[in-house]
């Protein structure tokens, strides 16, 4: 069974630092991996998604990589500004299924 | 513009009373699904269709209940079953992307369910 874990729960950076998320997966016959960004009180906007056979996918600052061999993928986001404040939360489906099993969220702040 | 429209954005039950959260999609995705999300959890889901008239229970369906009789619309029931139902509930949809056969989600701006 799948499991998703995202460490650390929180982060605070100051404006215009590099910082990078952390998602771990169990599971390493994974079929793909997507990160979204939750604004307090809204839905989920998908960022990424990286398959199985990627090993990374970039968008403007935003860049995921994926470790299968390690059960981890990153997202990267460079020169951080305080409008990425949000919950980044990243996903990976149960087996072959339609079933996205979800990490509780890294909550990042940018101070300006 | 094509997205998922949930409603209502607040709601208020008393105990013992149902109440039924709307989706509706324009985006004619055939997979649609429902997720709940407390504070400080991740999201778990509640019941998913893949198809009209065909749908299936997620990881937390006790209590809860959905019908799938149209391509746009999954509508959720939460019955005077479910013990603890004060959440944010979210709504979503998923169409293949091109060539990767991937599903990625579109999500709904949620529906806040509170309980008195």
């Amino acid at each position: 069974k799948q499991e998703v874990t995202q460490i650390p729960a929180a982060l605070s950076v100051p404006e215009g630092e590099n910082l990078v998320l952390n998602c771990s997966f169990t599971d390493s016959a994974i079929y793909n991996l997507q990160w979204f960004r939750q604004d307090p009180g809204k839905g989920l906007t998908s960022l990424l998604l990286i398959q199985s056979s990627q090993r990374e996918q970039t968008s403007g600052r935003l860049n995921a990589s994926l470790d299968k061999s390690s059960g981890r993928s990153t997202l990267y986001i460079a020169a951080s500004q305080p409008g990425d404040s949000a919950t980044y939360l990243c996903a990976s489906p149960q087996g072959g299924s339609e079933k996205l099993v979800f990490g509780k969220g890294t909550k990042l702040t940018v101070n300006p | 513009d094509g997205g998922i429209t949930q409603s209502p954005k607040y709601l208020f039950r008393k105990e013992g009373q149902n109440v039924t959260l709307s989706c509706e999609q324009n985006l004619n995705h055939d997979a649609m699904y429902w997720y709940r999300q407390d504070p400080g959890q991740g999201l778990r889901l509640i019941y998913y269709s893949q198809i009209v008239n065909d749908f299936q229970k997620g990881d937390i369906a006790e209590g809860y209940s959905v019908s799938r009789e149209k391509k746009e619309s999954f509508p959720l029931t939460v019955t005077s079953a479910q013990k603890n139902p004060t959440a944010f509930y979210l709504c979503a949809s998923s169409g293949q992307v091109r060539a990767s056969g991937a599903n990625v989600l579109t999500f709904g701006a949620g529906s806040r369910l509170t309980v008195l």
